[in-house]
């Protein structure tokens, strides 16, 4: 299968930048996405980004893309205690199934403070 | 409208007993996911299923697992002779027919805690 991998926790202060980085190996990915999960919760989607964009922004959330080093990661701007969670990037299987999405292990974010 | 639901939300059972997990997709909804999160761990993908297409079962750990989807809607995984390392949150997902260049979100389940004693 393909791997996706993302650091396991990141701390911040309320107020700093949070940025959570991803890697995929996979070149032929189309999409690629963002989940958060809270405390005894399912996943909810966060942000998406099609592979043949750079950059996407959704209002404190920023998505980078560079396809060439295979790296994703999200930013999130003036985080706040609310954002402590774990956020997952997922990236859909390569060409013909595009249902089957992989998942990284997750980063817990954790806001002090 | 309704998300995806899925019971038990917490599930207690002892070591050899076999379990069976409830998931109820979005109406609509043609494909249907199910993973596992062990305490810490990322989402291990289980099985998956898009309308009458056979599911793709690649990551059942075992064969004490299965997965059927009745009608094209609800579903239920079962684990057989449960075993201590079964113990995790089952998480199910479901969302529309994936197509290329279109973006697909998966809608998620509050998911099944389960515990092997």
């Amino acid at each position: 299968g393909e791997d996706v991998e993302q650091s396991l926790f990141l701390s911040v202060r309320e107020g700093d930048s949070s940025v959570i980085n991803c890697t995929y190996t996979d070149s032929s990915s189309t999409y690629l996405y963002w989940y958060k999960q809270e405390p005894g919760a399912g996943l909810q989607l966060l942000t998406y980004i099609f592979s043949n964009m750079d950059m996407k922004q959704d209002q404190r959330l920023t998505v980078l893309l560079n396809k060439k080093d295979k790296h994703l990661s999200l930013r999130i701007a003036d985080t706040q205690t609310g954002d402590s969670a774990i956020y997952f990037c997922a990236e859909t299987a390569p060409l013909y199934n595009f249902n089957k999405f992989y998942f990284g292990s997750g980063t817990k974010l954790n806001v002090k403070p | 409208g309704a998300g995806v639901s899925q019971s038990p939300s917490n599930k207690v059972t002892e070591k050899g007993k076999d379990v069976e997990l409830r998931c109820d997709p979005i109406s609509g909804h043609t494909a249907l996911y199910w993973y596992r999160q062990s305490l810490g761990q990322g989402l291990e993908f289980l099985i998956y299923f898009q309308g009458n297409s056979a599911p793709d079962k690649s990551g059942l750990p075992s064969d004490r697992f299965s997965a059927e989807r009745t009608g094209g809607s609800v579903s239920t995984l079962t684990i057989q002779r449960t075993q201590q390392e079964d113990s995790a949150v089952y998480l199910c997902a479901s969302s529309l027919t994936c197509r290329e260049r279109v973006s697909c979100e998966q809608y998620f389940g509050p998911g099944t805690r389960l515990t092997v004693t």
